[in-house]
């Protein structure tokens, strides 16, 4: 069974200052892919970056990282120079190869303060 | 970006009616599409994998006779509300992967179900 883990429910962090949020997961299929999105309170849901369990380099995408660490499972956000309107859910979520369904953590508010 | 919409957007009906909501991929072909249901404050469930052309594949403790799934053509995708109750008020999300592309899974900005 495939599983995904937010251990952070909420973060404050000071605007322009860098944020990791957590992500650790489980799962037997040797390829899968994980996946990060960003909700507002709009309801939508963004995305943000992939990351393939064989690529060899961490994904970026602008302002956005993912430290992607295969034999401790686990797949960190880096948002980097953080900005008002980050604040918002983020969600980890995972695809594994057997099926195409994704599943998502219980994700993290984050609040960027002024 | 690839855009998938939903229609409607808000609904709000009576108890006991049923509830069509319609998911499109804009402008990709989407050979499998997926409905998510969100509660307040709540992660994403996946609720059922929608294949164009065959059955609906639904996850453990989703009624299939309650939420009816029609995956019509490779751009559009229903999810059916049969006999709507209260406790089926949600927040419902449609996403759709882009054929070919595994990287991808793009989603539908939600329809809000009120049912009173």
């Amino acid at each position: 069974a495939q599983k995904i883990t937010q251990t952070q429910p909420g973060m404050f962090v000071q605007e322009k200052e860098a944020v990791t949020l957590d992500c650790t997961y489980d799962t037997s299929d040797p390829s899968y892919g994980l996946f990060w999105y960003k909700q507002p309170s709009s309801g939508e849901m963004i995305f943000l970056i992939y990351q393939g369990s064989y690529d060899q380099q961490n994904a970026t995408e602008g302002r956005y990282s993912l430290n992607f660490q295969k034999a401790r499972k686990s797949a960190n956000l880096v948002i980097s120079a953080s900005q008002l309107g980050d604040s918002a859910m983020y969600f980890c979520a995972m695809r594994g190869r057997r099926d195409d369904k994704i599943i998502f953590g219980k994700g993290t508010r984050l609040h960027i303060l002024p | 970006g690839a855009v998938v919409s939903q229609h409607p957007s808000w609904v709000i009906c009576k108890s006991g009616t049923s509830v069509k909501i319609e998911c499109r991929s804009l402008d990709f072909q989407a050979t499998t599409m997926f409905w998510y249901r969100q509660f307040p404050k709540q992660s994403l469930m996946l609720m059922a994998t929608s294949n164009e052309g065959s059955k609906a594949t639904y996850e453990q403790g989703v009624e299939k006779d309650k939420f009816l799934i029609n995956h019509a053509s490779l751009t559009l995708s229903t999810l059916t509300v049969t006999s709507a109750h209260p406790e089926d008020s949600s927040f419902y999300i449609c996403s759709a992967r882009e054929w070919g592309r595994r990287e991808t899974q793009y989603f539908g900005p939600g329809t809000r179900l009120l049912v009173l």
